[in-house]
């Protein structure tokens, strides 16, 4: 079946440790991204990527970094600077724009990070 | 900056008609207007999108204002399964401002 998939489920970080959050899809989409989710709240955008080697920050990128080297992969690694990492991590994807908005978003489970 | 405006928080009786308001004032021509909605520590899941006409599936209903300035999204008979987080949000085909921005979304708790 197609899908989206993030792994672990539960990810726990101890202190000044990188961790990193992998999310795969096999739905050939070109555009993944990245979100954060804290308790009660909406969804923040951390990195987008459109296309294979390149992606730009969103909202909250600072303490995060990604990379896109294969279509179906965009891993997150979340960094020893960012201090407060406990939170619920999104990935989704979508075929890209320039005419195809009309295209769904699918996210995967999602990754709760806590920090020990 | 989320591109769309929601109330925090709703109510309904279960069986009786959900309307969640949008607003996105801003929305320019090519933007389509989607939902998702997201049960607690999951994934959101696709609801429902359009562009300027009334879109309908088996899940809900989207009316969309002529000026595009505002949607609601309609769950015709609300059950406690609907209990979630609603998001608006809006999408162009630009490749440089498609970050699709969520804002914080409208909770709705259906209640027996």
């Amino acid at each position: 079946d197609g899908g989206i998939t993030q792994s672990p489920k539960y990810l726990f970080r101890k202190e000044g440790q990188n961790v990193t959050l992998s999310c795969e899809q096999n739905l050939n989409h070109d555009a993944m991204y990245w979100y954060r989710q804290d308790p009660g709240q909406g969804l923040r955008l951390i990195y987008y990527s459109q296309i294979v080697n390149d992606f730009q920050k969103g909202d909250i990128a600072e303490g995060y970094s990604v990379s896109r080297e294969k279509k179906e992969s965009f891993p997150l690694t979340v960094t020893s600077a960012q201090k407060n990492p406990t939170a619920f991590y999104l990935c989704a994807s979508t075929n890209s724009p320039g005419g195809l908005a009309n295209e769904k978003l699918f996210f995967g489970s999602g990754t709760q990070l806590s920090v020990l | 900056d989320a591109k769309t405006t929601q109330p925090p928080s709703m109510d309904c009786a279960e069986g009786r008609a959900a309307n969640l308001p949008c607003n996105h004032s801003t929305i320019s021509g090519n933007e389509y207007v989607y939902w998702y909605r997201q049960i607690h520590s999951q994934g959101p899941q696709y609801i429902i999108h359009g562009l300027k006409n009334n879109e309908t599936n088996e899940m809900a209903s989207l009316i969309i204002t002529e000026d595009r300035k505002s949607s609601t999204l309609i769950l015709p008979h609300a059950t406690l399964r609907d209990t979630a987080v609603y998001y608006c949000i809006v999408r162009g085909s630009s490749y440089n401002t498609d970050k699709l921005i969520f804002g914080t979304g409208t909770r709705l708790q259906v209640f027996p």
